[in-house]
């Protein structure tokens, strides 16, 4: 069964450091991967997505994203966190059919 | 364009009580997704629907759970007989399509907050 797998649960960066969440996923065919963000007591939102092409996609906020078709990852990077990144994120990859699969989530505590 | 609509944000149930949730996708959107966010468990796919069809209910529980996407009006997960595990939040989300095309992207909406007291 097609998975996804976020290594880190919870990540503490201060303002300013660069950040990078892994997401492997376990699936050998075509894929749609997506990053969502969820702020506290909000709702999941798009950051990025991927379907085709470039496999370094540029999201908002100034996130971006790398698609590493051998290595089937797909990290969320930022050169430089602010507090108010402090959220968590969720890698999320669709197979071809209707299910999207999300990974556990990270969350991210971003020091003032 | 008003996004994905979920009420009520937050519902608090006895154990034993009927919980009702309601979904009204993106205009235009004809495929709703039920989702479920446990604490430390990520997002867990309950079931897909189309207008008057259950597409795929694999991550519905046996029993208890339920789900529709009437013709008219929005799409509702009914919970009967609540218990303590079913404190969670419920996550809809919509599509304008299915599949790895690049209009299947889910939207979600606010989510309600169930608590079973």
């Amino acid at each position: 069964a097609q998975s996804v797998s976020q290594h880190n649960h919870h990540v503490i960066l201060s303002e300013a450091a660069s950040l990078e969440l892994g997401c492997n996923y376990s699936y050998g065919g075509t894929v749609n991967l997506f990053w969502y963000v969820q702020y506290p007591g909000q709702h999941l939102q798009l950051l990025l997505k991927y379907f085709s092409g470039d496999p370094l996609v540029k999201g908002i906020k100034g996130f971006e994203a790398e698609f590493i078709k051998s290595k089937f990852s797909f990290n969320l990077r930022k050169p430089s966190v602010q507090w108010s990144d402090t959220a968590e994120y969720f890698c999320a990859v669709n197979t071809g059919g209707f299910k999207t699969i999300f990974g556990a989530g990270t969350r991210l505590f971003v020091k003032a | 364009n008003a996004g994905v609509m979920q009420n009520p944000r937050h519902l608090v149930r006895r154990r034993g009580q009927e919980a009702r949730l309601r979904c009204s996708p993106m205009k235009g959107h004809s495929h709703v997704y039920w989702y479920r966010q446990l604490p430390e468990e990520g997002l867990k796919f309950m079931v897909y629907l189309q207008k008057e069809n259950i597409i795929d209910e694999s991550g519905m529980p046996k029993e208890r759970f339920s789900a529709e996407f009437p013709k008219e009006g929005p799409s509702i997960l009914r919970i009967q007989q609540v218990v303590r595990g079913d404190s969670a939040a419920y996550f809809c989300a919509s599509s304008p399509s299915s599949g790895t095309s690049p209009g299947n992207t889910i939207y979600f909406g606010e989510g309600s907050w169930l608590t079973v007291v």
